[in-house]
């Protein structure tokens, strides 16, 4: 079945970076993009950036630019997001999540709504 | 960026009710591009709508999304056991943003 897996929880200092993982299985990687999105306690849900998994293309939310870089690896079928100069406010639930894709009659129309969630990867901050 | 309200926070309904769920956007969402989600504790969120109205796959029918411009609605219409959980609303007609959530909880 369609699902996407991630790496496990992670403990980290202050100023340390953390790199997580999501991999996909059940359908085509390349052919959708993949966000990454987080929930920090008593926060909302935030997306942090996305990945076109097929060229490569990402595009960062302005509040994590030049602190988070998605990569991702098509043999692998799977995505990665790492975050540097961590902070405690960086602790929360990390999510992947992939985006809808619409059978339209002749194209696919993307919608950045997320039908298929990772399972979530806990990473706290602290000294 | 659009914030979205979601209010109250909490509704408290029994089974087999009808629940009626507030989105509102401090700008109007382009093209309808509004999602809902359910989260239930240690989940992650489940997508039930996309584009204001559409049900993702497999999801029942007692849920209806409707809304355009700046006022959205999630409809359920007879509240299953399975159904108590927080609610949220995305908008992604522009960079994409999450509502603060609604918890449907049991009267």
């Amino acid at each position: 079945q369609v699902q996407l897996v991630q790496s496990g929880a992670e403990v980290k200092k202050p100023g340390a970076s953390v790199k997580v993982s999501c991999k996909a299985s059940g359908y085509t990687f390349s052919s959708y993009v993949m966000y990454w999105v987080r929930q920090a306690p008593g926060q909302r849900l935030e997306w942090m950036g996305w990945i076109n998994a097929g060229n490569g293309n990402t595009k960062y939310s302005q509040k994590f630019q030049g602190r988070v870089t998605i990569t991702r690896d098509t043999s692998a079928s799977t995505a990665y997001m790492e975050l540097s100069s961590l902070r405690s406010e960086d602790t929360a639930v990390y999510y992947c999540a992939r985006t809808v894709r619409v059978y339209s009659g002749s194209y696919f129309e993307r919608h950045d709504a997320f039908d298929i969630w990772g399972q979530g990867t806990m990473v706290t901050v602290s000294s | 960026e659009i914030v979205l309200t979601q209010s109250p926070g909490t509704l408290s309904f029994s089974p087999g009710e009808r629940a009626t769920l507030s989105c509102r956007a401090s700008q109007s969402v382009s093209s309808s591009f509004l999602a809902w989600y359910q989260q239930k504790p240690g989940q992650a969120p489940r997508l039930l709508i996309y584009g204001a109205s559409s049900r993702a796959t497999g999801i029942p029918n007692r849920f209806s999304g409707s809304g355009s411009g700046t006022d959205f609605t999630l409809t359920i219409s007879r509240l299953e056991p399975e159904d108590f959980a927080v609610y949220y609303c995305q908008q992604y007609g522009s960079s994409p943003s999450f509502g603060g959530g609604t918890k449907v909880e049991i009267k």
